[in-house]
Parts: structure tokens; sequence; C-alpha cells
């Protein structure tokens, strides 16, 4: 069966510190990876988008690694902001016609 | 990038009456577009796959008479939640795709109450 899992569930960090969200996938046949950050009651919105060849893709302050091998990402936020608040959701595309699997998302709070 | 607009964004209505929730592609054409469905603290649940032209695939346990979808054309998929009762009050979220399947575009949601 086709999943997603992200940990933590849930991450409180001070303001201007980093942090790491964690993403393991068992979808198979695999297209792409992409990390969404979900503000509260708005849709998604695309972070980053991992191919099966790429192994690290930033995006200003984020940046994601993807081991396709060990089926496993990871979404490293950089000097957080107030702003950085928000669910981030790890979503896999597998190949074919097939829909989206998502991951329930990790709850980020960043406090002053 | 591709723009996905949904409309409306919040909704009000009372209980046994229908709402409509509509899903556009504006700057290209998906022939396949998702509807999912967030309730609050969850992740996003898929709720129904819409290909133009012809009937939606609906996943396990969603009524395909409470949650008519409509996708008569390459860029406007509909949602209909017909008898509305308190409980499917929820976040909902149309997703379009770009021919190749590789790229997945959302709208911006639509918050549903029932009251």
């Amino acid at each position: 069966k086709n999943q997603v899992e992200q940990s933590p569930q849930s991450l409180i960090i001070l303001e201007g510190k980093n942090c790491t969200l964690q993403c393991n996938y068992t979808v198979s046949p695999f297209s792409n990876l992409r990390w969404y950050k979900q503000d509260t009651g708005r849709g998604p919105v695309s972070l980053t988008i991992m191919t099966f060849s790429e192994n690290t893709k930033s995006n200003g302050r984020y940046t994601a690694t993807l081991d396709a091998d060990t089926k496993q990402s990871s979404l490293h936020i950089t000097a957080s902001q107030l702003s950085d608040s928000a669910s981030y959701i790890c979503v896999v595309n597998p190949s074919g016609n097939t829909p989206l699997v998502f991951g329930k998302g990790t709850r980020l709070s960043v406090i002053a | 990038g591709a723009v996905v607009s949904q409309h409306p964004s919040r909704v009000i209505c009372k209980s046994g009456t229908s709402v409509k929730i509509e899903c556009r592609s504006l700057d290209f054409q998906a022939t396949t577009m998702f509807w999912y469905r967030q309730f609050p603290k969850q992740s996003l649940m898929l709720m129904a796959t819409s290909n133009e032209g012809s009937k939606a695939t609906y996943e396990q346990g969603v009524e395909k008479d409470k949650f008519l979808i409509n996708h008569a054309s390459l860029t406007l998929s509909t949602l209909t939640v017909t008898s509305a009762h308190p409980e499917d009050s929820s976040f909902y979220i149309c997703s379009a795709l770009v021919s190749g399947w590789t790229e997945a575009f959302f709208g911006q949601g639509t918050r549903l109450t029932v009251v």
C-alpha cells in the first residue's frame, strides 16, 4: 500500500532556529516528491519538487533532500521566522494515472 | 506557475441545502482534477478523481450521490454538496493536474460551514 509518513507530528521552535522535518514513503513506482506549506485555512503551496535523480534542492531558506534508495526525504528550514508557522506536507506522486499520496503533515510553530 | 481558482473561499449554508464549489484552471487545461476534504488538524483526504467528460471516481466511503462532481470542460470542475449536514462542515480543496502527470496545482480551498 502506498503510504507517506511524516515526523514529527508537531514541532515548536524559537524564532531564528533551524529545524528539519522528515518524510518516509513506500510509494512505488515513484515519479516525484513535493513539500508543501499550508497555512491555516489556505490551500497548500508548493515549496520544492524532487525527482528521482535529485538529491538536494534549495528554495530560499528551505532545503529539501531526497534519498530514493531509502525512500526518505527531509525539509530543512534555516533561520526560522514567525511566518514559517504552518503545516508542512510531504506529497509523493506515483507514476501513471494515480492520485497523489499525502503525508499527514508536520505542524510547525515558530515562537518569539 | 499555473493558477487554479477555487470559488467560493467561504460559505455558510443551512442544513438540508446544497452548495456548489467551483474549481477552474485559469491558464492551462486540466484533464484530471482531484477533490480533497480536510478536517481540522488532519491531512488532506482524497474524495474523488474527476476526469473531463467522464464520471468521477470516488474513494471508498465517499457518497457519490451526496458529493456530485461535474467535469464538463478542460478548465472547470464542480463539486456539489447535496443536502448538506453539519458533519459535512470541512475544508474542501481541488487540485488540477497538468498533462504529463508531474505537476499538481491546488486551489485556495473552500471553508464550508453547515449550520
